[in-house]
């Protein structure tokens, strides 16, 4: 596989559950990001890892947490959600958190709804 | 001020007509700049970046204007499948020691046969 994978690639979840998302990168780079995109808003960056360490959380609230056990794989754990939570998640990487000139590679993303 | 504006559209074009989109920027320390397409429920791809002394891929071309803090993209031959969203992406310090990209809302458009 290349580029950066995402699964599930839809999820249906009520607010008391648990669940993961899930994002792989076979491209090498040392940066990943998890990123939320809501109807009419403009993506918004949620958590910035860079060698596997959190560098940056743009006041994510507690019910999503990260977790970047290697550099090619990043997981966002979600329990007790809200409707408000339903958007699209998506995963990107990059080379490094740097001025850099090539951009971010996207996943594919999960649209998760919660019921 | 928001980070990242631009015109929310829709642009409904015919097919070969030239579309331009605008785009303007807040943070004057921002050192990356780029196009993204976004096609309707995928993810954003990038389309191309931008640089002051201007770039052109086929039949788009892109222009960055440092000192207005403003960027543009030009769509020349209008064709069907250049109906997407169009995201003006700034690659902005954070201020903690990472840069991170900042988008705008995006502008659709539609080319209409």
């Amino acid at each position: 596989e290349t580029g950066v994978t995402q699964t599930p690639r839809h999820l249906v979840m009520g607010m008391t559950n648990k669940k993961s998302l899930k994002c792989e990168q076979h491209l090498g780079h040392n940066a990943m990001y998890w990123y939320k995109q809501s109807a009419k808003k403009p993506l918004e960056l949620m958590f910035v890892y860079s060698l596997e360490e959190r560098v940056e959380n743009n006041s994510v609230p507690s019910r999503f947490s990260p977790e970047c056990p290697n550099s090619s794989h990043l997981f966002l754990h979600l329990h007790t959600l809200q409707p408000e939570d339903s958007a699209l998640y998506l995963c990107a990487s990059s080379q490094d958190i740097g001025p850099q000139p090539y951009g971010y590679t996207f996943g594919s993303g999960t649209r998760l709804t919660v019921v | 001020r928001k980070e990242v504006e631009q015109d929310p559209g829709p642009f409904n074009v015919p097919e070969g007509a030239t579309v331009a989109f605008n785009c303007t920027y807040s943070n004057s320390a921002s050192q990356s700049f780029f196009w993204y397409r976004q096609d309707c429920r995928k993810e954003p791809k990038l389309l191309m970046s931008v640089y002051s002394s201007g770039n052109e891929d086929g039949r788009f071309t892109a222009q960055l204007n440092r000192a207005s803090q403003y960027i543009s993209l030009l769509i020349r031959d209008s064709k069907l499948s250049d109906s997407a969203t169009y995201l003006c992406v700034v690659n902005m310090d954070s201020g903690a020691g990472s840069y991170q990209l900042t988008f705008g809302k995006g502008t659709k458009l539609s080319v209409i046969p």
